[in-house]
C-alpha cells in the first residue's frame, strides 16, 4: 500500500458528461501529480500541484482541470468527455517539490461510452 | 512525447533466470527511476538513480546508468513468477518541474 488513495476505482459514464476524480496523498506529502495511462499514449503527465499551487502542466486538455485543497487532497475534473478520454488516471504524491520518489495510487479507471 | 524508450518491449523467461531491460532517453536528467506495474494496477517504485551515480542495488535488482550514452539498464536476478509485470523507466529532467517522463515499458513474463 503506497498510502495514496484514489476514488473512485472505476467510473463509467457517457460522452459529454463531467466527472471528478479524487486523490488523497500520503500523509505529509506536499506534491500531487496526475498522470493518464492509455493504450495509445502510454503514461502521460498531466499536472502537478505543490502545497496548493499549480507547479507544472503537461499534456492536459483544456477540458480538464485540477486543484489541490488546503488539506492537500486533490481533484481532477474532466468535462465534455469523449471516447478517447477512456483511460487509467493515476495520482502520485511526493514529499516536497523536488525530484523525489513519487508514490502512486491504484488509479481510477474511466470508461466513456 | 516520451522521453524514455525501453527495450525490449516484451521478455519471457524461465523462473530462476535473470531478466535485463534497457532504457534510453534523450535529454539531460536529474535522476532516472524504475517502476513496476502489475496488470492495470498502480505503479510501484523500485529504484531511483541520480545522474552522478553509475550503479545501484536493491535486493535482486541492479540498475546501471550511463549518462554519456543516455541509457540505463535494470537487471532482475533469480526471477520469480511474482516478477511478472510491466517495468517502466521514468526520467526527471533538469528543469524546475519534477514530473516523471515515462517510456513505453517492458512487459516481463516469468514462466514457472
Amino acid at each position: 500500500d503506497s498510502g495514496v488513495t484514489q476514488t473512485p476505482k472505476h467510473l463509467i459514464t457517457a460522452t459529454g458528461q463531467r466527472v471528478t476524480l479524487r486523490c488523497s496523498p500520503r500523509s505529509g506529502d506536499l506534491s500531487v501529480y496526475w498522470y493518464q495511462q492509455s493504450l495509445d499514449q502510454g503514461l502521460q503527465f498531466l499536472i502537478q500541484y505543490y502545497n496548493g499551487e499549480e507547479r507544472a502542466k503537461g499534456n492536459i486538455l483544456e477540458r480538464f482541470s485540477a486543484q489541490q485543497f488546503p488539506d492537500l487532497h486533490s481533484e481532477l475534473n474532466l468535462s465534455s468527455l469523449e471516447l478517447g478520454d477512456s483511460a487509467l488516471y493515476f495520482c502520485a504524491s511526493s514529499a516536497g517539490g523536488g525530484p523525489d520518489i513519487q508514490y502512486f495510487g491504484a488509479g481510477t479507471r474511466l470508461s466513456v461510452l | 512525447s516520451q522521453q524514455g524508450e525501453e527495450d525490449p518491449q516484451a521478455l519471457s523467461i524461465q523462473e530462476g533466470e535473470n531478466a535485463t531491460m534497457n532504457c534510453s532517453y534523450k535529454t539531460s536528467i536529474n535522476n532516472l527511476q524504475w517502476y513496476r506495474q502489475n496488470s492495470g494496477r498502480g505503479l510501484v517504485h523500485l529504484i531511483l538513480i541520480r545522474s552522478n551515480e553509475r550503479e545501484k542495488h536493491s535486493g535482486r535488482l541492479r540498475v546501471t546508468l550511463d549518462t554519456s550514452k543516455k541509457s540505463s539498464s535494470l537487471l532482475i536476478t533469480a526471477s520469480r513468477a511474482a516478477d511478472t509485470a510491466s517495468y517502466f523507466c521514468a526520467t526527471v529532467l533538469r528543469t524546475n518541474d519534477y514530473k516523471l517522463s515515462f517510456g513505453a515499458g517492458t512487459t516481463v513474463t516469468v514462466r514457472a
